[in-house]
This record gives C-alpha cells, sequence and structure tokens, in this order.
C-alpha cells in the first residue's frame, strides 16, 4: 500500500495549463480504470473533480480533464483562474478492496 | 442534498480507545459502500477503512488493520470506526466519505472530525 507519486508542487499564471501527474503501479492505477482526482483548498474537505479517469461530476467546469496511460494518470487544469490554487490527490483502487492517494500537489496560481 | 457529519473526536492519550461516528442524510444510506479517510496535520491523504453497503465486506489500511474497526447501522443511517490501541501517527482529522454507487471511488465528504493522540 505505498502511496501514488506526485510532484509536491506546480505553479501557472492565470489563463494557462497545467498538468499534475500521479505515478502508480500495475497493481493500482495500470490495473483497474478507477482513478478519482480530488481538490482541497485549505480547512476544507476534499472534492470530487474527476471519477473513473476522466469523467467529470455534474459541476465540475470542464477545464479540468484526466487521463491515464500505463501505470501514470494525469489532471490538466486548463485556463488557470484564482480560485483553481489549491491542493490535488489522486486516487486509485488497489485491488482487494484497498485503496491508495497520492501525497498531493499544491498549486500555485502566480 | 448528501450530507456526512462526523462527530467523537479529541485527545485521546496513547493506548486509549475512541468510536468515530458519521450521521448521514440525504442518501439512501444502506445502499452505498463508506469509506473513512485520514490526513495528518500538515499531510496528505490516507485511505484508513471501507464497508460494503451492507455491511459484508470489511477492509482496512495496513497501519490500522487489528485496531481499527469500521461499522455502520443502516437503521440509523450512521457510520462508524472504532479505534483502539491509539498511537500519535494516528493524529489526524478523519473524514467519511460516500463511494459513487456500483463504482470504486468516493463522491462525497464530511468536513472531518479531528482525533489528536497524546499524553
Amino acid at each position: 500500500q505505498s502511496a501514488l507519486t506526485q510532484p509536491r508542487s506546480v505553479s501557472g499564471s492565470p489563463g494557462q495549463s497545467v498538468t499534475i501527474s500521479c505515478t502508480g503501479t500495475s497493481s493500482d492505477i495500470d490495473g483497474y480504470n478507477y482513478v478519482s482526482w480530488y481538490q482541497q483548498h485549505p480547512g476544507k474537505a476534499p472534492k470530487l473533480i474527476i471519477f473513473d479517469v476522466s469523467q467529470r461530476p455534474s459541476g465540475v467546469p470542464d477545464r479540468f480533464s484526466g487521463s491515464k496511460s500505463a501505470n501514470t494518470a494525469s489532471l490538466t487544469i486548463s485556463g488557470l483562474q484564482a480560485d483553481d490554487e489549491a491542493a490535488y490527490y489522486c486516487c486509485s483502487y488497489a485491488g482487494s478492496y484497498t485503496w491508495v492517494f497520492g501525497g498531493g500537489t499544491k498549486l500555485t496560481v502566480l | 442534498q448528501v450530507q456526512l457529519v462526523e462527530s467523537g473526536g479529541g485527545v485521546v492519550q496513547p493506548g486509549r480507545s475512541l468510536r468515530l461516528s458519521c450521521a448521514t442524510s440525504g442518501f439512501t444510506f444502506s445502499s452505498y459502500g463508506m469509506h473513512w479517510v485520514r490526513q495528518a496535520p500538515g499531510k496528505g491523504l490516507e485511505w484508513v477503512a471501507v464497508i460494503w453497503y451492507d455491511g459484508s465486506i470489511k477492509s482496512y489500511a495496513d497501519s490500522v488493520k487489528g485496531r481499527f474497526t469500521i461499522s455502520r447501522d443502516n437503521s440509523k443511517n450512521t457510520l462508524y470506526l472504532q479505534m483502539n490501541s491509539l498511537r500519535a501517527e494516528d493524529t489526524a482529522v478523519y473524514y467519511c466519505a460516500r463511494e459513487i454507487y456500483g463504482d470504486y471511488e468516493i463522491d462525497y465528504w464530511g468536513q472531518g472530525t479531528l482525533v489528536t493522540v497524546s499524553s
């Protein structure tokens, strides 16, 4: 049950795009299409922004998109806005009714 | 709307026990799998435990296996986490979370309850 690997921080200017990677193994990301992404503002609960690798829940803008290639999932945020500044976490089902999260990535909007 | 409200957190000495509760509303609780996820101060999210909609399957992270027990009362729409033999490293905000229906991912989260293990 090792954590998925995410960059500790990324940054971008308003209007730009950023991509956050999430690297796992054949036992989690590469084994299932159950990859989700969460946005967490300081002091708040996480919020689901992507599920099933690339699906957006109702109400999440299409500026947020997800993808996966082999054991690496990615979250892309386009048209960066000030309110996008937050921590982002990936999560994958890891088999045998267990789940694993990434270490989190702090997004700074310059 | 979906609501998850955790309670039961507090300060507890190492080796002691604590029971967290999560009162739910706004959805058919008995149809959904439920999770506990924790977040140590300044750290990332860590999955803790899951229970199937009917309680038939329970699973735990290695870090809490044998010490924590997840349970539910579908008649009260409430999820529980019994935490025994607590350690300093169990200090965290504990979130109750709902699983997407028919899926293996979490959609809704509660606001969390802080557990501090300290002498």
